[in-house]
């Protein structure tokens, strides 16, 4: 199995720009992550989703952010306009809730780098 | 409401010595308890696990944890620290049948020769 995979692995934008950060989970998972990860706010869940439907979106912090799973292999978040503060490492996780050991865990992609000038 | 807490956001130790980080959950249910590692520019990956079995819990790379529902405690230790080691560590709580984990603050280890 490859993992959960993302893309970009590193995004450089200007200011006022749309940023989309794309990521597939593990086949056959349920759930599907969405954090961001900063030196000063550390590890922050955004959302996340069941069966591609949304969740729990209370960690979204305002409306220029927004995430779709249009089916159960791919994942969007995407950042309009985009702001420097928004610079961070995002991560997308999944996992899987019955039937086995790793019932819980989630697994997590590589990240994408994103640097907002 | 389910929290973890980790004391130190830095622990030094030298290679060969005692690696412990400490980890303390707050749960009004049974929980399930994770350790994750992150080492630079990487994802995190799971360490170990605690899900009502064993209290004992050993994980990859000689690395183990013990539940003490008495303490609320879920240290991280492992005998002999190693270079690789390095990293930062990520305490995390959830319970059966929900899958949203509720991550700590993490606690970076340093490991000097």
């Amino acid at each position: 199995d490859a993992g959960v995979i993302q893309s970009p692995r590193h995004e450089v934008t200007e200011m006022g720009q749309e940023v989309t950060l794309r990521c597939k989970p593990i086949s056959g998972h349920d759930y599907l992550f969405w954090y961001r990860q900063t030196m000063m706010r550390g590890l922050e869940l955004l959302i996340y989703f069941n069966n591609n439907v949304p969740i729990d979106d209370s960690g979204m912090p305002e409306d220029r952010f927004s995430a779709k799973m249009p089916n159960a292999s791919f994942s969007t978040l995407k950042i309009q306009p985009s702001e420097p503060r928004d610079s961070a490492v995002y991560f997308c996780a999944s996992s899987f809730l019955k039937g086995t050991a790793y019932a819980n865990e989630q697994f997590f992609g590589p990240g994408t780098r994103l640097t907002v000038l | 409401a389910q929290s973890v807490t980790q004391l130190g956001s830095h622990v030094s130790v030298s290679e060969g010595a005692l690696v412990l980080l400490r980890c303390n959950y707050s749960s009004s249910v049974p929980p399930y308890l994770f350790w994750y590692v992150q080492y630079p520019n990487q994802g995190l990956q799971l360490l170990l696990k605690y899900t009502s079995a064993a209290t004992l819990v050993k994980g990859i790379n000689g690395f183990e944890a013990e539940f003490k529902k008495s303490e609320t405690s879920f240290h991280l230790t492992k005998p002999s620290a190693h270079m690789s080691d390095a990293a930062e560590y990520f305490c995390a709580v959830t319970y059966t049948g929900f899958q949203k984990l509720v991550f700590g603050t993490g606690t970076r280890l340093l490991v000097s020769p």
